[in-house]
């Protein structure tokens, strides 16, 4: 079946630092891609989407780019703050309504 | 704020007892869903429904039940709760289109941890 797999965390940055938190996924046809973002206490929120290959989606700083050849979303921002330490979850969806999420990064920035 | 509440917030029971979770939401979406968060696991979905009545089975559905008797209530009930269902529960509304829709958006209530001693 469907499923995603991200990069081990946990993951500690320093303030200003460049962020990549790599999402690889395994799905027949062509899913829709997500990224949601968990902060402490709370439950998920959307953070971006892609819905086809080479989209971009991008908020609050952050960017994934939707590669269909290396079956892959990985989130990037350029300059991370405090306020960006969370959760970060990458999900596919593809029909019937149903996400199948990643396993969750932690992300704790240091000031 | 999507208008979901969960309830209750925080539980602890025994093993054996029945406990029932509750999802309401103000907003007359169709799609609900309950999913349950552990470490390692990410989320995973338990049950989901798209309609009053209409429900099905997610892929942990096992020693779980659900019920939506009116659009607005998704009701999740573990009918003999156990240590391995210790987890944090959240549920979902689908804020876009329907099952064909190529850009699935939920949205999350803040969740239920319940604790199953």
């Amino acid at each position: 079946g469907d499923s995603v797999t991200q990069m081990e965390g946990p993951v500690t940055l320093s303030e200003e630092a460049f962020l990549t938190i790599n999402c690889t996924y395994t799905a027949t046809g062509y899913p829709s891609l997500f990224w949601y973002v968990q902060y402490p206490g709370e439950g998920l929120q959307l953070l971006l989407k892609a819905t086809k290959a080479d989209d971009k989606g991008s908020n609050k700083g952050f960017e994934a780019t939707y590669r269909k050849e290396t079956t892959s979303f990985h989130l990037e921002k350029g300059s991370v703050q405090v306020s960006d330490s969370a959760v970060y979850f990458c999900a596919l969806a593809q029909g019937a309504q149903k996400l199948v999420f990643g396993q969750g990064t932690r992300l704790t920035i240091n000031p | 704020d999507a208008g979901i509440t969960q309830s209750p917030r925080h539980k602890v029971t025994e093993t054996g007892t029945p406990v029932t979770l509750r999802c309401h939401q103000t907003e007359n979406h169709r799609y609900m869903y309950w999913y349950r968060q552990d470490p390692g696991h990410g989320l995973r979905l338990i049950h989901y429904s798209y309609g009053v009545k209409d429900t099905d089975k997610g892929e942990v559905s096992d020693g779980y039940s659900v019920s939506r008797s009116k659009t607005e209530d998704f009701l999740l009930t573990l009918e003999s709760a156990t240590s391995s269902q210790t987890s944090v529960y959240f549920c979902a509304i689908s804020v876009t289109g329907g099952p064909t829709s190529g850009a699935n958006v939920l949205t999350f209530g803040a969740g239920s941890r319940l604790t199953v001693l």
